[in-house]
């Protein structure tokens, strides 16, 4: 089954909603969890780092009072899209590395939101 | 600078055929792992291999293999006898140095298979 438990997997909302997605480790307790975004036919890319209990590490150019993330526990970080625009719209996918298993991640489903 | 490359944007081939996807990487770190993942339509990454810098053992499973060549710095991986089933993007990816790091993502492969 799934290690890794990551809702919505589909999202459409009116431009300047906030959007929240969170991502739920099942197996294991993750101190780390990592949030990459995903354009049309375009690569992974890291937008942060979310850390259990401090702040979250973003990436250059990622908007952190845009994109906000909340580790709040050993199994869960949610992402929040606050005041999405059609420019949001994209792939977001959450990662979990377990404890003690040099190199292995697991990955969300992801979740695919539209901004209309 | 920590980076990968997949040069091939886009390969077709007919069913049967063998294929072989590209991928070069940067570290300069001694202690690093690479990975292969395939993305099919609905989004979701499945994972497919991951490599240590200090195995260089080619790996075979199923109709997949992996050459790792740390010479060339290169983790080419070959589907034979493509199917259908396998039309999908592929990533190569790298973690540098620290398990528990982000992934470093190529920019990807996709691969149409046509019957």
């Amino acid at each position: 089954g799934a290690v890794v438990s990551q809702h919505p997997s589909r999202v459409i909302c009116k431009s300047g909603t906030s959007v929240k997605i969170e991502c739920r480790s099942l197996d294991f307790q993750a101190t780390t969890m990592f949030w990459y975004r995903q354009f049309p036919k375009k690569s992974l890319m890291l937008m942060a780092t979310s850390n259990e209990g401090s702040k979250a590490t973003y990436e250059q150019g990622v908007e952190k009072d845009k994109f906000l993330i909340n580790h709040a526990s050993l199994t869960l970080s949610t992402l929040t899209v606050t005041s999405a625009h059609p420019e949001d719209s994209s792939f977001y996918i959450c990662s979990v590395p377990p404890p003690g298993r040099d190199g292995i991640q697991y990955f969300g489903a992801g979740t695919r939101l539209s901004v209309l | 600078a920590q980076k990968v490359t997949q040069a091939q944007t886009e390969i077709s081939v007919v069913e049967k055929e063998d294929v072989t996807l590209d991928c070069v990487y940067e570290t300069r770190d001694t202690t690093y792992y690479l990975f292969w993942y395939k993305q099919p339509p609905s989004g979701e990454l499945v994972f497919l291999i991951r490599r240590n810098s200090f195995d260089e053992q080619n790996e075979i499973s199923g109709r997949y293999s992996w050459n790792f060549q740390k010479s060339t710095s290169s983790f080419n991986f070959t589907i034979t006898a493509s199917q259908v089933v396998d039309s999908a993007v592929y990533f190569c990816a790298l973690i540098p140095n620290q398990a528990g790091t982000a992934l470093i993502f190529g920019k990807g492969t996709t691969l149409s298979v046509s019957s």
